[in-house]
């Protein structure tokens, strides 16, 4: 079945210390998307790629960057994690039909947390 | 800017009844869409149910169905003959037209099936 796969499921990182979360996709999408979401609230959107380009949301801190090295991956680095960022990660994908209002697609998401 | 509205934090019910969320929005578009997402304790969210606001005929997806009332801006979901599995997190989001693909979210409904 076609899918959004998110690795790890867990993770557990030091404060401080970089780390990076993983997404594939086998939907061939253009559009991938993270998120971060805590506990019983909406996701919040951190930024999104349409192909290669990277769209960042005004206001995803600058702790967060993101690589797309192709179609199939996406990845999420947090470049110091602090308390506050504990949380679990969305990856989502979408085709590319602008104006078409295609769904989003998740992924298990990975939950991250800081010791 | 739009928003979203979901006034019912947390709902229950017992196994069976019918039960409705509610959704409202405040945008000043013509045309645009509207989604219903269900995120069960630890799994992946999915989507529930699409609705394109052009289209005055409620969308419907086997027990799940809308009351879309496009003046009163409100999105409603019903939930028929609920079951254990409908225990979940469900999230109302609307989508502009010409958004570049974001999603626009409610704060969510804690939904809770009770055997």
């Amino acid at each position: 079945d076609a899918m959004v796969i998110q690795n790890p499921r867990y993770q557990v990182t030091q404060f401080g210390k970089p780390v990076t979360l993983s997404c594939s996709q086998t939907l061939n999408h253009n559009v991938m998307y993270w998120y971060q979401q805590k506990s019983s609230q909406a996701p919040k959107l951190l930024f999104h790629y349409y192909d290669k380009d990277f769209n960042n949301e005004a206001d995803t801190p600058d702790n967060f960057q993101s690589r797309r090295p192709n179609t199939s991956f996406c990845f999420l680095d947090i470049r110091s994690p602090g308390l506050g960022d504990a949380a679990m990660y969305l990856c989502a994908t979408s085709r590319d039909h602008s104006g078409t209002g295609q769904p989003q697609h998740f992924g298990d998401g990975t939950r991250l947390s800081i010791l | 800017a739009q928003t979203v509205t979901q006034s019912q934090p947390e709902m229950s019910v017992q196994e069976a009844e019918t039960v409705t969320l509610s959704c409202t929005y405040d945008t000043s578009e013509n045309n645009y869409y509207l989604f219903w997402y269900k995120q069960p304790p630890s799994r992946q969210m999915i989507l529930v149910i699409r609705q394109e606001a052009y289209k005055q005929q409620n969308a419907t997806e086997n027990r799940f169905s809308v009351n879309f009332q496009k003046a009163a801006k409100s999105f409603s979901l019903k939930i028929s003959d609920s079951q254990l599995g409908d225990t979940a997190m469900y999230f109302c989001a609307f989508m502009k037209l010409d958004s570049n693909y974001q999603l626009i979210w409610g704060a969510g409904t804690k939904l809770i099936i009770k055997p």
